[in-house]
């Protein structure tokens, strides 16, 4: 079976940081781009970063460009969201998900960053 | 960026009921490559986001087939054939043409 799961979220100060990790099983990780998404308390859902399957191509969305860096390492089957100055609407559930056909054909249960001081 | 309308955004259905989800693009979502990639997903409460279908209409793997997905270019469907009491969640749309990649505002059906 397919899980990714998520760790690394946390209270965290505004102007603060932290490394969200995706470990992965049950599949293949190299072949595949990977992404994250996130969703504030209550609202809807937000792309943020895609990279592809070596690492070499990154994208961002205009509100994090710039504090997140997405990264990956093969070899440990496992996908990263660095995020740098924080700021309150940061705050929400982080979602790593693998990429097949332009969309996310599987979640993870999610990890909470709350940004406050 | 894309801009994608849901309508409704609240969608009280009797079990049994049919029930109809619009998702509408500010522009054209036929990808260079001639594929449309807009997906749909459904949240449960407390739950990630699941699949249900991509490219308008290819159904993922376990997804009862009273769901269909429908649509083209601006204007694309979720349609439920009759509701089910699982079917309780909040449905978004998703477009992965144009980056940065969007979703809808989420359509949150439940039970009348």
């Amino acid at each position: 079976d397919v899980h990714l799961v998520e760790s690394g979220g946390n209270l965290v100060q505004p102007g603060g940081s932290l490394r969200l990790s995706c470990a992965v099983s049950g599949f293949t990780f190299s072949p595949y781009w990977m992404g994250w998404v996130r969703q504030a308390p209550g609202t809807g859902l937000e792309w943020l970063a895609t990279i592809s399957q070596d690492g070499s191509a990154v994208y961002y969305v205009d509100s994090v460009r710039g504090r997140f860096t997405i990264s990956r390492d093969n070899s440990k089957k496992s996908l990263f969201l660095q995020l740098s100055n924080l700021r309150a609407e940061d705050t929400a559930v982080y979602y790593c998900g693998r990429l097949q056909l332009h969309s996310l054909d599987y979640w993870g249960q999610g990890t909470l960053v709350t940004v406050s001081s | 960026d894309v801009v994608l309308t849901q309508s409704p955004l609240s969608l009280p259905v009797t079990l049994g009921q049919p029930a109809s989800i619009s998702c509408r693009s500010s522009q054209s979502l036929v990808h260079s490559d001639g594929n449309t990639y807009l997906t749909w997903f459904q949240q449960r409460p407390g739950q990630s986001p699941r699949r249900l279908f991509y490219q308008i209409s290819n159904r993922d793997s376990g997804v009862p087939d009273r769901f269909s997905g429908s649509g083209s270019g601006t204007d694309f469907t979720l349609t439920i054939s009759r509701v089910e009491a699982d079917d309780v969640a909040v449905y978004y749309c998703m477009q992965g043409t144009f980056w940065p990649w969007t979703f809808g505002q989420g359509t949150r059906v439940d039970v009348k």
